[in-house]
């Protein structure tokens, strides 16, 4: 069964620094992967996805992620982060004999310190 | 172009009682999905119907049950409600199964108090 891992469950990070939120995945096939933004009350946003051909992808709001196969993960990253950044992230996959449902990370809760 | 829509915003029900929560997919999306997000277990698959039909369930007792209608939209319903499920349920949208991919788009969510 596929699966998603997100390292930390909460990520603290200054004003301007760098922004990095990991995912791991485990699927016997290549994946489709996702990352979604949640802010408070609100449904999901799809930030960026990775289905076939660049590995760098680069999604809104300055976000990318890089899909590396060898290490099955697909890690979110923006150089400089903003306050209004702080929200809560979820990796996701997809695979296409799992018809069409995503199976999402536990979450990382961003907080932006000024 | 209207995103996906969800009522109501909020439900509060009691235990044992039934809850029917509604989702309008994006105009030409023909595949509606539900998810739960409760506290402390995440976002979990529930349902996904296209073209009118069930098309895969997570691992959701059947009083969890849902129907799409001839102009795509979908109900969720719950029935005999136990505390545990008071979550956030998200639905989501896309383009039917035809198309190679099709990009899951989310409403805001119907909150469902089982007091």
């Amino acid at each position: 069964a596929q699966s998603v891992t997100q390292l930390g469950s909460h990520v603290s990070v200054s004003e301007g620094a760098l922004v990095l939120l990991r995912c791991n995945y485990s699927s016997s096939v290549p994946p489709y992967l996702f990352w979604y933004v949640q802010y408070p009350n609100q449904g999901l946003q799809l930030l960026l996805k990775y289905t076939t051909g660049a590995t760098l992808v680069k999604g809104i709001n300055g976000f990318e992620a890089e899909f590396k196969k060898s290490e099955t993960s697909f890690h979110l990253t923006k150089p400089s982060a903003h306050m209004s950044d702080a929200a809560e992230y979820f990796c996701a996959v997809r695979k296409e004999t799992s018809g069409s449902r995503l199976t999402f990370g536990e979450g990382t809760q961003l907080t932006v310190n000024p | 172009e209207a995103g996906v829509t969800q009522s109501p915003t909020h439900l509060i029900k009691t235990r044992g009682q039934q809850a029917t929560l509604r989702c309008s997919p994006i105009s030409g999306h023909t595949s509606v999905y539900w998810y739960q997000q409760a506290l402390g277990l995440g976002l979990q698959f529930l349902l996904w119907y296209d073209e009118g039909e069930e098309r895969n369930r997570g691992n959701f007792p059947p009083r969890f049950s849902g129907r799409q209608f001839p102009n795509y939209s979908s109900e969720l319903n719950v029935n005999a409600l136990e505390l545990e499920d008071s979550a956030l349920y998200l639905c989501a949208s896309s383009k039917g199964t035809s198309y190679s991919y099709n990009e899951q788009f989310f409403g805001p969510g119907t909150r469902l108090t089982v007091l």
